[in-house]
């Protein structure tokens, strides 16, 4: 089977740097995608990554180790409005299908 | 921007009725899913959908059914609703699997079920 693990919450303050890590278990593998989603609102795609390295868009970068199973989330230059839940989620052996963590709630302070 | 629309936004129902939930996208996307989205539990998926008529169940199947009579449609259908199926019910779509999965989510059903 397939299964993900984040941590449930973290916190931050404004302008720090933070790091969401997902460890998962897959019998294959297919790459690891995040999702942003706002209280109330619904999950965005973040980003994806298909290989091992550092994929970066903007103030976020996303970190994959397949040799580990496990990837991270980097947040620079924390926002207020980047507080929300950060989801990891996995491609399944049937294309197009996301299994997802369970959810990290990113809390930034002021 | 692709678009995915849910029917309603709140939804109350009593034990037994039988509910359904729509969705609508606006991409010609192929794949459909329906999650339902609890504290602590993260998204967990019910059923998708690669095609008109095709469905394939999830990791949470029993008590629900769904229907795609047309690409842009995907149903999911609560037969008898339970308590235990008051949740946030969120639908996705996606295009044809690349191997990068994007998925377009709408904003959510907040079902509760009395």
């Amino acid at each position: 089977g397939q299964s993900l693990e984040q941590p449930s919450e973290v916190t931050a303050v404004e302008g720090a740097i933070v790091q969401i890590n997902c460890t998962y278990q897959t019998s294959g593998f297919y790459g690891l995608s995040w999702y942003q989603q706002h209280d109330g609102g619904a999950p965005t795609f973040l980003s994806y990554n298909g290989l091992d390295g550092l994929e970066e868009t903007g103030r976020f970068s996303s970190f994959l180790s397949r040799s580990d199973s496990y990837g991270y989330l980097l947040l620079q230059e924390l926002q207020m409005k980047d507080s929300a839940s950060y989801f990891c989620a996995l491609p399944g052996n049937q294309g197009g299908k996301l299994i997802f963590g369970q959810g990290t709630e990113l809390s930034v302070k002021p | 921007d692709v678009k995915v629309t849910q029917s309603s936004r709140y939804l109350v129902k009593r034990t037994g009725e039988k509910v359904f939930l729509e969705c609508v996208q606006d991409m010609d996307h192929e794949n459909m899913f329906w999650y339902r989205q609890d504290p602590g539990l993260g998204l967990r998926l019910i059923y998708f959908s690669y095609d008109v008529k095709m469905k394939e169940k999830g990791d949470i199947p029993e008590g629900y059914s769904v229907s795609r009579e047309k690409k842009e449609r995907f149903s999911l259908i609560l037969e008898s609703a339970s308590t235990n199926q008051t949740s946030m019910y969120l639908c996705a779509s996606s295009p044809p699997s690349e191997g990068n999965e994007k998925l377009f989510f709408g904003s959510g059903t907040q079902l509760s079920v009395l």
